[in-house]
């Protein structure tokens, strides 16, 4: 069935550092593919969406890729901040099925 | 404001104990859901609603209920709670597509001992 995969973390950086955080699904059809942000002690906050191959979404210096050909939709900032210390997760939504998939989740920690 | 809002945000009961989880959205939303966050697994869906009365189960259903009555109101039913239900539950709504953004509550943490 449709799956998500992404790396487990948890992630550590420093301040201004590059971030990537890797998502690869497995769907039949064409899914719609998602990142979600979480901050502590909060629900799941849409980070940004594509929904077709070769689309690019991006939302607060984040962006992330639709690939189709390797099946990815892989996170990255060029610089983060200690305010994006949260818990990521990459999710696809596909007609074949009534709701979201969810990969496990990327802990991210940035310190100043 | 738009928003999905359960109740309550924090449950500590005892096993058997039946309970209810509320969920209730604003945005006119035709699709809810519910899911189980747990440690290293993310999110799993356990039952979701195209519209009014008609539900289907998700990944992990066991033990749960849910209905939809009333277009904005989607409430989760532990009927005999077990510890290994034991978890982080969020409700969510979109519009119909499945290009569409889900919205999600708060989340209920709930505990069974």
């Amino acid at each position: 069935g449709d799956s998500v995969t992404q790396m487990e973390g948890p992630v550590t950086l420093s301040e201004e550092a590059f971030l990537t955080i890797n998502c690869t699904y497995t769907a039949t059809g064409y899914p719609s593919l998602f990142w979600y942000v979480q901050y502590p002690g909060e629900g799941l906050q849409l980070l940004l969406k594509a929904t077709k191959a070769d689309d690019k979404g991006s939302n607060k210096g984040f962006e992330a890729t639709y690939r189709k050909e390797t099946t990815s939709f892989h996170l990255e900032k060029g610089s983060v901040q200690v305010s994006d210390s949260a818990v990521y997760f990459c999710a696809l939504s596909a007609n074949s099925f009534g709701g979201m998939r969810f990969g496990a989740g990327t802990r991210l920690t940035v310190k100043p | 404001e738009a928003q999905v809002t359960q109740n309550p945000r924090y449950l500590i009961t005892v096993t058997g104990k039946k309970l209810t989880v509320t969920c209730s959205q604003n945005m006119n939303h035709e699709y809810m859901s519910w899911y189980r966050q747990d440690p290293g697994l993310g999110l799993r869906q356990i039952y979701y609603s195209m519209n009014v009365e008609v539900t289907d189960k998700g990944d992990v259903p066991e033990g749960y209920k849910v209905s939809r009555k009333e277009k904005r109101n989607f409430p989760l039913i532990l009927e005999s709670p077990s510890p290994n239900q034991t978890s982080l539950y969020f409700c969510a709504s979109r519009s119909g597509l499945n290009t569409d953004t889900q919205y999600f509550g708060p989340g209920t943490r709930l505990t069974v001992l």
